[in-house]
């Protein structure tokens, strides 16, 4: 099956920095891919619809001025979090679906974010 | 919007069958997903329903009545290694194939 890789796997920041992570799918081209956050025991939020060479799509609730999102090229989404606060730690992950494939939504492995 | 319901908790034997159910309430969808979740993992791909009926894959199977808003997953032949967290979720229409999760069900599987 496809797969999607996240980079980094865990990270840790300080109050006030921000944070790339990135997801990668890495053996097909995605020109659309999902970034989600989950809270310890909770379920998937989703957060935004990145499409590649456009703007993201936010859904509600959800500040684009601080989750930035970019969709560069077909294999690469990035979400920055920007002036991190501790209550945006949370497991980050992000998916692809890969058509010629199917309907299956293929998930990273998400990435740790502890703000300190 | 969207909303899903399904139960928060689940508790079977080893080599029992188990359903879980999922109720939901959207203005329009294009099918019923299910997934597993490890602690600390990802979630996995189990299964699609876009039409009404039961599919089955392996040990795994799913529902999905439009009609009645309701879905389940039905688990058989259980395994310790089944225990895990499952999400059904809904591509509503005109998301670009995005998916909304419900909260989730946590099974556990006992000797």
């Amino acid at each position: 099956g496809a797969v999607v890789s996240q980079h980094p796997s865990w990270v840790i920041c300080k109050s006030g920095t921000s944070v790339k992570i990135e997801c990668r799918s890495l053996d097909f081209q995605a020109t659309t891919m999902f970034w989600y956050r989950q809270f310890p025991k909770q379920s998937l939020m989703l957060m935004a619809t990145s499409n590649e060479g456009s703007k993201a799509t936010y859904e509600q609730g959800v500040e684009k001025d601080k989750f930035l999102i970019n969709h560069a090229s077909l294999t690469l989404s990035t979400l920055t979090v920007t002036s991190a606060h501790p209550e945006d730690s949370s497991f980050y992950i992000c998916s692809a679906r890969d058509p010629p494939a199917g309907d299956e939504q293929y998930f990273g492995p998400g990435t740790r974010l502890t703000v300190t | 919007g969207q909303s899903l319901e399904q139960p928060s908790e689940v508790t079977a034997v080893e080599g029992a069958i188990v359903q879980i159910n999922c109720t939901y309430q959207t203005s329009g969808f294009y099918g019923l997903s299910w997934y597993q979740q490890h602690d600390g993992g990802a979630p996995t791909f189990l299964s699609y329903n876009a039409l009404d009926g039961l599919e089955e894959t392996g040990r795994f199977s799913s529902f999905l009545s439009r009609s009645d808003s309701y879905g389940y997953l039905l688990l058989q032949e259980l395994q310790m290694k089944d225990s895990a967290s499952y999400f059904c979720a809904v591509s509503p229409s005109g998301g670009y194939n995005k998916l909304i999760f419900g909260a989730g069900t946590r099974l556990a599987v006992h000797p």
